[in-house]
């Protein structure tokens, strides 16, 4: 089976950077990829990591590290928007095909 | 393009009864999923189905049933529904090859 743990809450201040971590057990690796949610909302996709190293999407930045089965979302120059909750996940493969499998998320609050 | 639609938003149930969540996507998209979300708990894979007549259990199957009427569209049944399926439902969905899950915007369901 798959696990995966990431911490269950960061506070920060509007303009400063935060990192996310999230540490992960899978029988099969295919990817680990971030997702954010608002209070009341669907997840929406952030990032994906495939191979090791870094992803930049604007402020946002994803690592990955398949050796230390690990990766990092890492959030700069914080906005209130962005207090929101982030799960990481990674790729099951069952009979039928596969799904993402979610860590418990991360709720992020950012205040001025 | 509405992209994945669910009905409905919200429902209220009794010990016992039973109900179907529909969801709806219009990306053409071969794998669809069914997740639930309580607090704390990130979100839990129920069933999905990678494409017309597959489907696979996830981590919380049991006491569900669903069904992959056609490429667009995949019900989640609950038969006797009890108190522990309180919770919010989302659909999902992705294709083939791609990294992204799209998920739709979530039925609340409260059993009495």
């Amino acid at each position: 089976g798959q696990s995966l743990e990431q911490p269950s809450e960061v506070t920060a201040v509007e303009g400063a950077i935060v990192q996310i971590n999230c540490t992960y057990q899978t029988s099969g690796f295919y990817g680990l990829s971030w997702y954010q949610q608002h209070d009341g909302g669907a997840p929406t996709f952030l990032s994906y990591n495939g191979l090791d190293g870094l992803e930049e999407t604007g402020r946002f930045s994803s690592f990955l590290s398949r050796s230390d089965s690990y990766g990092y979302l890492l959030l700069q120059e914080l906005q209130m928007k962005d207090s929101a909750s982030y799960f990481c996940a990674v790729r099951d493969y069952g009979q039928a095909g596969t799904a993402l499998i979610f860590g418990k998320g991360t709720t992020l609050s950012v205040s001025s | 393009n509405a992209g994945v639609t669910q009905t409905p938003k919200f429902q209220v149930l009794k010990t016992g009864q039973s109900m179907t969540l529909q969801c709806a996507q219009d990306m053409n998209h071969n794998s669809m999923y069914w997740y639930r979300q309580d607090p704390g708990m990130g979100l839990r894979l129920i069933y999905y189905s990678a494409s017309e007549g597959t489907t696979d259990k996830g981590e919380v199957p049991n006491g569900y049933n669903v069904s992959r009427l056609n490429k667009r569209e995949f019900s989640l049944r609950l038969e006797s529904a009890a108190p522990s399926q309180t919770s919010v439902y989302f659909c999902a969905s992705r294709d083939t090859g791609d990294n992204e899950q799209f998920f739709g915007p979530g039925t609340r369901l409260t059993v009495l």
